[in-house]
């Protein structure tokens, strides 16, 4: 059973325009959502983090938004460049045990 | 700071093959944990230890995989025998007292 559910498989976006990636999840004891991005050959990253007591978190052009009663979690790339695409991953976490994985965006942005 | 480094990067073997698989992990983290990645399936957790003890391997596949973690510096994931579904990305992710996991480069593992 998939815990976490993300969408949509795979994003184009222009460059200079807003990618936006979605992620729901079940198990309201999460208490830790992280986005990793992953490149080509590489392992994923950690990218930005929320915790559920908070609505929002901006770092630079990524900005988590969080909506507790939905279960539900967004990333958004602002003015999305060519060097943001890579695949992301949307998480969840329960005392800091085992991450539970969405199952990836690949994010291609167009010059 | 090195990161988490794994051994080797690529590996092709034939079916029935033991592989071993190497992890180093970052100097003082105390969790660390084996990762499994193909396009089918996404990246899907096998095993975690925390001060080298395997706390969780439900997501291990079947007893053809094992992992150890002898020392705090140290882990392997062994597949004896392999098989071709065993073809995959493997990684290696450890992690301090906070939640997040820091990935190593990962093993390209091919098994004809």
């Amino acid at each position: 059973q998939q815990q976490v559910k993300q969408s949509p498989q795979s994003l184009i976006v222009q460059k200079g325009g807003i990618s936006i990636i979605n992620c729901a999840y079940e198990n309201t004891a999460f208490d830790y959502f992280p986005w990793y991005q992953q490149f080509p050959g590489k392992g994923p990253a950690l990218l930005i983090a929320i915790r559920p007591d908070v609505s929002e978190k901006k770092e630079g052009r990524f900005t988590i938004s969080f909506n507790k009663s939905a279960k539900q979690f967004s990333l958004h790339i602002m003015d999305s460049q060519p060097g943001d695409s890579a695949t992301y991953f949307c998480a969840a976490t329960l005392l800091a045990n085992n991450l539970f994985f969405g199952t990836g965006t690949r994010l291609t942005v167009i010059p | 700071d090195a990161g988490v480094i794994q051994s080797p990067r690529h590996e092709v073997t034939e079916m029935g093959q033991e592989v071993t698989l190497r992890c180093k992990p970052i100097s003082g983290h105390n969790s660390l944990f084996w990762y499994r990645q193909t396009m089918m399936r996404g990246l899907e957790l096998l095993i975690y230890f925390n001060n080298n003890v395997p706390i969780d391997d439900s997501g291990m596949p079947e007893d053809r995989f094992s992992a150890k973690m002898p020392n705090a510096s140290f882990s392997t994931l062994k597949i004896q025998p392999s098989e071709p579904r065993d073809s995959a990305v493997y990684f290696c992710a450890t992690g301090g007292a906070g939640e997040t996991q820091y990935f190593g480069p990962g093993t390209r593992l091919l098994v004809l």
